[in-house]
């Protein structure tokens, strides 16, 4: 199957300090990636839609200036967490569907990226 | 918009026994897809079992099958001869079709964790 790759896998930072996390797709380009919260032992919600090329589309209630996503090229979105709080402290994952004619049904998730703000 | 039930947080079965998780999901679309999706303590999604809306066919993948009730919108999984492998968490996605079907979201349920008995 296709791989979404995310990097790091887990990053500890300071209290109003910025983190950025990177997803990759390393076997397909994908104009379209999801970014994913997920709280201990909760379901994954949906923060944003990150669009090449375009800017992203975020949900009801996710901050757009406390997550920056950029999505610059065809296999690389980014979240940026800006002035990162312990509330910011969480599980983070993408995800991402290979292209094709039909469309591809299933979604391939990075591994995740575990923040913690102290 | 759409919404995925699933109302067993906890769920145990013995090694090689049969379990089945519930899933009811909520749409006013007539074509849609449905999912299962496997965490298991690496935190690594991986997919269980899809099911297309306007198949009536039950899919099955091996050991993985499910009961799709259209009508009553409901969508079980069912895992036979159960292994210890499969202890992780379960969800239960859906997803709208597009056109381009990269562009559109999963929507998760709250997930079912299992643990298998040896």
């Amino acid at each position: 199957g296709a791989v979404v790759s995310q990097h790091p896998s887990w990053v500890i930072c300071k209290s109003g300090t910025s983190v950025k996390i990177e997803c990759r797709s390393l076997d397909f380009q994908a104009t379209t990636m999801f970014w994913y919260r997920q709280f201990p032992k909760q379901s994954l919600m949906l923060m944003a839609t990150s669009n090449e090329g375009s800017k992203a589309t975020y949900e009801q209630g996710v901050e757009k200036d406390k997550f920056l996503i950029n999505h610059a090229s065809l296999t690389l979105s980014t979240l940026t967490v800006t002035s990162a709080h312990p509330e910011d402290s969480s599980f983070y994952i993408c995800s991402a569907r290979p292209p094709g004619h039909p469309p591809s049904t299933e979604a391939f998730f990075g591994q995740g990226t575990r923040l913690t703000v102290v | 918009a759409q919404t995925v039930t699933q109302s067993q947080p906890e769920m145990s079965v013995q090694e090689a026994e049969t379990v089945t998780l519930s899933c009811t999901y909520d749409t006013s679309e007539n074509n849609y897809y449905l999912f299962w999706y496997k965490q298991p303590p690496s935190r690594q999604m991986i997919l269980v079992i899809r099911q297309e809306a306007y198949k009536q066919q039950n899919a099955t993948e091996n050991r993985f099958s499910v009961n799709f009730q259209k009508a009553a919108k409901s969508f079980s999984l069912k895992i036979s001869d159960s292994q210890l492998g499969d202890t992780a968490m379960y969800f239960c996605a859906f997803m709208k079709p597009s056109a381009y079907s990269g562009n559109t979201p999963l929507v998760f349920g709250k997930g079912t964790r299992l643990s298998v008995i040896a």
